[in-house]
């Protein structure tokens, strides 16, 4: 079975600064892997998604990741944070099962982002 | 504009009252999932729909109910309500695919049962 662990639950960073957030996974084969953002009262908008194509990801806002299969990693990084980064964020693990399939979300890490 | 629209999006009612939270997608989407999202737990899945009439149990199904009868809606069900069902509802669509499809999700509906 498909699992994902975000290793931090909370990360504090100054604004200007470099953001690692950590996630790892486990899948039995090539999954698919995504970086969601949940603002406040706001639903989960997708910063972005790896599916075997290319290793390093870019995404919205400044964001990329990079696709680690020998260490079964799927960090989120941003050179420099900004006030608006401060938010939930997600990572996300698609289980394929026969026809169908499932999301498995990490417990999440909320970024905090000081002046 | 693109879009999935819960309602209601906050809801206090009390045990055992059955409630009814629409979804509704503008995307053509095929599809359709619920979570629920509970501090320190993620998003958990409680049922998903490949398509119209195909509906699947997500990992916390027990005490909720929902059917797919037409593409654009999926109605979460609480037929009766307990406290532990208290928790902040999101509903998604994507396009049909292998897994590689981003969702797009709802803004939220916070239900309350006392």
């Amino acid at each position: 079975a498909q699992s994902v662990t975000q290793l931090d639950s909370h990360v504090s960073v100054s604004e200007g600064t470099p953001v690692l957030l950590r996630c790892n996974y486990s899948s039995s084969y090539s999954p698919s892997l995504f970086w969601y953002v949940q603002h406040p009262n706001k639903g989960l908008q997708l910063l972005l998604k790896y599916t075997s194509a290319a290793t390093l990801v870019k995404g919205i806002n400044g964001f990329e990741a990079e696709f680690k299969k020998s260490e079964t990693s799927f960090h989120l990084t941003k050179p420099s944070a900004h006030m608006s980064d401060a938010a939930e964020y997600f990572c996300v693990v698609s289980d394929q099962r026969d026809s169908s399939y499932k999301l498995i979300f990490g417990s999440g890490t909320r970024l905090l982002v000081r002046p | 504009e693109a879009q999935v629209t819960q309602n209601p999006r906050y809801l206090i009612t009390v045990t055992g009252k059955k409630l009814t939270v629409t979804c509704s997608q503008n995307m053509n989407h095929e599809y359709m999932s619920w979570y629920r999202q509970d501090p320190g737990l993620g998003l958990r899945q409680i049922y998903y729909s490949m398509n119209v009439e195909v509906t699947d149990k997500g990992d916390v199904p027990e005490g909720y109910k929902v059917s797919r009868k037409e593409k654009r809606n999926f109605p979460l069900i609480l037929e009766s309500p307990s406290p532990n069902q208290t928790s902040l509802y999101f509903c998604a669509s994507s396009s049909a695919g292998r897994g590689n499809q981003p969702q797009h999700f709802g803004d939220g509906t916070r239900l309350s049962i006392l």
